[in-house]
């Protein structure tokens, strides 16, 4: 079981670029998450979804897009950098909503 | 909406010292979940324990305990005897009906040897 994975773990943008961080689970999950951790702000809910083909927003989606094709896959575009996007991104998982999330390693995003 | 607030910021202590870690929640749903969740200075984060609406037995596990009150809408932390290797950033969660999955900002606990 390699559990959560995320690619890549470190990534540095210019403005105005686009990317796709990557996030898969080989526990046959049914609920994903991504968040974003800045300094005193927590974990903030970007985009979860609670299976395949059914996405929704959380708490900052602004700026992001997630698509759910399979249970196994969930990544999670930046569809125009911003350096308001540097940030922690960290991918979860859970059997269900109300079950305990295992995490990836997370992403170290840059934004110039 | 549901809210979770964990006031304290930071919180050092002397090693061997007990450490309480406070979460507050605000939630309309009957059925609900807490969670901890321990993030080291490595930065992974690693689940603690779950706790459902309905149980409100508190829990003890090794040096760690929870004291979970429907009444105060509090499900706190306590750490006795702490370790250098407590030291970390620690999140309280809530996931109520179909709400989505609501952190606090953390409280990072520092433990001086």
């Amino acid at each position: 079981n390699a559990g959560v994975t995320q690619t890549p773990k470190f990534q540095v943008l210019k403005t105005g670029q686009s990317m796709t961080l990557q996030c898969a689970q080989d526990m046959n999950h049914e609920y994903m998450s991504w968040y974003r951790q800045d300094p005193g702000m927590g974990l903030r809910l970007i985009h979860y979804s609670v299976g395949a083909g059914i996405t929704d927003q959380g708490e900052v989606p602004n700026g992001y897009n997630v698509s759910r094709s399979t249970t196994e896959d969930f990544p999670l575009r930046l569809l125009s950098a911003a350096p308001s996007q540097t940030s922690v991104y960290f991918c979860a998982s859970s059997y269900k909503r109300a079950n305990e999330q295992f995490f990836g390693p997370g992403t170290r995003l840059t934004v110039l | 909406a549901q809210k979770v607030t964990q006031a304290q910021t930071e919180i050092s202590v002397v090693e061997k010292e007990d450490v309480t870690l406070d979460c507050v929640y605000e939630t309309r749903d009957t059925t609900y979940y807490l969670f901890w969740y321990k993030q080291p200075p490595s930065g992974e984060l690693v689940f603690l324990i779950r706790r459902n609406s309905f149980d409100e037995q508190n829990e003890i596990s090794g040096r760690y305990s929870w004291n979970f009150q429907k009444s105060t809408s509090s499900f706190n932390f306590t750490i006795t005897a702490s370790q250098v290797v407590d030291s970390a950033v620690y999140f309280c969660a809530l996931s109520g009906g179909y709400q989505k999955v609501t952190f606090g900002t953390g409280t990072k606990l520092q433990v001086i040897p």
